[in-house]
């Protein structure tokens, strides 16, 4: 059984200051990894993938990956209230049926306070 | 460009009803994708198809759930017999390589 294990948070930042965003998979063969953000009442949408070990950066986003801990993470810079949402990770591993579907964690929702 | 579109956005079914839900994928995308999300929790995988072929249905949770894809676009979700524990969000994705793309999803409520 694939698992991916996100703390549900809350968790509350302050406008402007880092927010950090963790998440651990249980399948070691896993190949991919995405954060979505999904607004209330709307669709994941997504932020950044990685592939391989280490950072991957993208304006304000940086996802970080080490696949030897089996943990992936997400930093958000300067975080805004907009920013305000759930993220949500998901790790992608080819099924037997050779389908590359994502298993998602519960999600963290993030609170930017102004 | 058009993203993955979904019909209807809300549907409320009497608990026994049938339902359809459609999926129109992004032009050209290959592979589809459907997945279920409760209320508080991450989407569930449901089904995959590579053009019309179904090669995937392991995350469907009953034989009451079908999907089809007959000509290798739209794709349709049906749900026989509704029950209450079928209430959820039903997302769609498409996807061209790695990365899936999500539909607005479908939000149905079985009373």
């Amino acid at each position: 059984q694939k698992e991916v294990e996100q703390n549900s948070g809350p968790l509350s930042v302050p406008e402007g200051a880092i927010a950090s965003l963790n998440c651990t998979y249980s399948d070691r063969v896993s190949q991919s990894f995405f954060w979505y953000r999904q607004y209330s009442g709307k669709s994941p949408e997504l932020i950044m993938s990685i592939y391989s070990n280490g950072d991957k950066e993208d304006g304000r986003f940086t996802a970080q990956l080490n696949k030897a801990s089996q943990y992936v993470s997400l930093l958000i810079r300067d975080s805004q209230p907009s920013d305000s949402a759930t993220y949500l990770c998901a790790v992608n591993a080819i099924s037997g049926a050779g389908s590359y579907q994502l298993t998602f964690g519960k999600g963290t929702k993030l609170s930017v306070i102004p | 460009g058009a993203g993955v579109s979904q019909s209807p956005r809300y549907k409320v079914a009497k608990r026994g009803q049938d339902v359809a839900l459609r999926c129109d994928p992004i032009s050209g995308h290959v592979s589809l994708f459907w997945y279920q999300q409760a209320l508080g929790q991450g989407p569930e995988f449901l089904t995959y198809f590579q053009n019309e072929a179904q090669l995937d249905k392991s995350g469907l949770p009953s034989d009451r759930f079908f999907a089809e894809r007959p000509e290798g676009s739209v794709s349709t979700l049906k749900i026989q017999r509704t029950q209450q524990e079928d209430s959820a969000v039903y997302l769609c994705a498409s996807s061209d390589g790695e990365t899936q793309y999500f539909g607005p999803g479908t939000r149905l409520l079985v009373l």
